[in-house]
């Protein structure tokens, strides 16, 4: 089973919208998570920690529920800057992190 | 003020060459990585160091080594050049482990873009 799995997309929404991405982890030992964004060609960058139930700044939340192994971000009110690559990221001490293909976003006007 | 930065943005050579890829921080972390970024977009960790000492080597070739001189400096040299070396590979720093307080994740150069041709 892979260590984290996220539906890839491509997610097409309008601007304005309120999209949802899921994530699934098999690692129950996960202490804590971060999603970060990648956009074309640049390097990630780290969006949110979520190291208790979830976390919130501004247009975006993130939940986890430990007991199915699930962590979600919800943006709302989508910018056409939020187009991206999210990618769900589980941390388990001192292992470096790993990385899935994450899941793309594409904002339309 | 960049906290990690690579050099060189971009690297184009031929097969079979010897080149190099610089990485520094200023961040005082303890840790650095180097990460691949292939055509299929996995980021693949290839090592890692603490301090100055490899900490996690993956199933890289050997024709990869990676030299840290002091804490805030990860270089990455390659041997003799494959065309599947073509790749984005980015450097990263943390530090994350005891007493990590939850804020902070990996910080990112902004990657060497590797064209072997």
């Amino acid at each position: 089973r892979k260590e984290v799995e996220q539906d890839p997309g491509p997610f097409n929404v309008p601007e304005g919208a309120t999209v949802a991405f899921n994530c699934t982890y098999s690692n129950s030992a996960s202490q804590s998570f971060f999603w970060y964004r990648q956009d074309c060609r640049k390097e990630p960058k780290l969006l949110m920690s979520v190291y208790s139930s979830g976390n919130e700044d501004g247009r975006f939340t993130a939940q986890l529920n430990r007991a199915s192994q699930y962590i979600s971000l919800l943006i709302r009110d989508s910018k056409l800057s939020d187009s991206a690559t999210y990618l769900c990221v589980p941390y388990s001490g001192n292992t470096p992190l790993v990385f899935g293909k994450g899941t793309r976003l594409s904002v339309i006007a | 003020d960049t906290a990690v930065s690579q050099t060189p943005k971009y690297l184009v050579t031929q097969m079979g060459n010897d080149k190099s890829i610089k990485c520094e921080q200023n961040l005082g972390h303890d840790t650095m990585y180097w990460y691949k970024q292939d055509s299929k977009k996995f980021l693949k960790i290839m090592f890692s160091y603490n301090n100055k000492e490899l900490i996690i080597n993956e199933t890289v070739p050997n024709r990869f080594s990676p030299k840290s001189p002091d804490k805030a400096h990860l270089n990455l040299h390659i041997n003799s050049l494959e065309l599947g070396d073509s790749a984005v590979y980015f450097c990263a720093s943390s530090q994350l482990g005891a007493g990590w307080n939850g804020d902070y994740g990996y910080t990112f150069g902004s990657g060497t873009r590797l064209t072997v041709v």
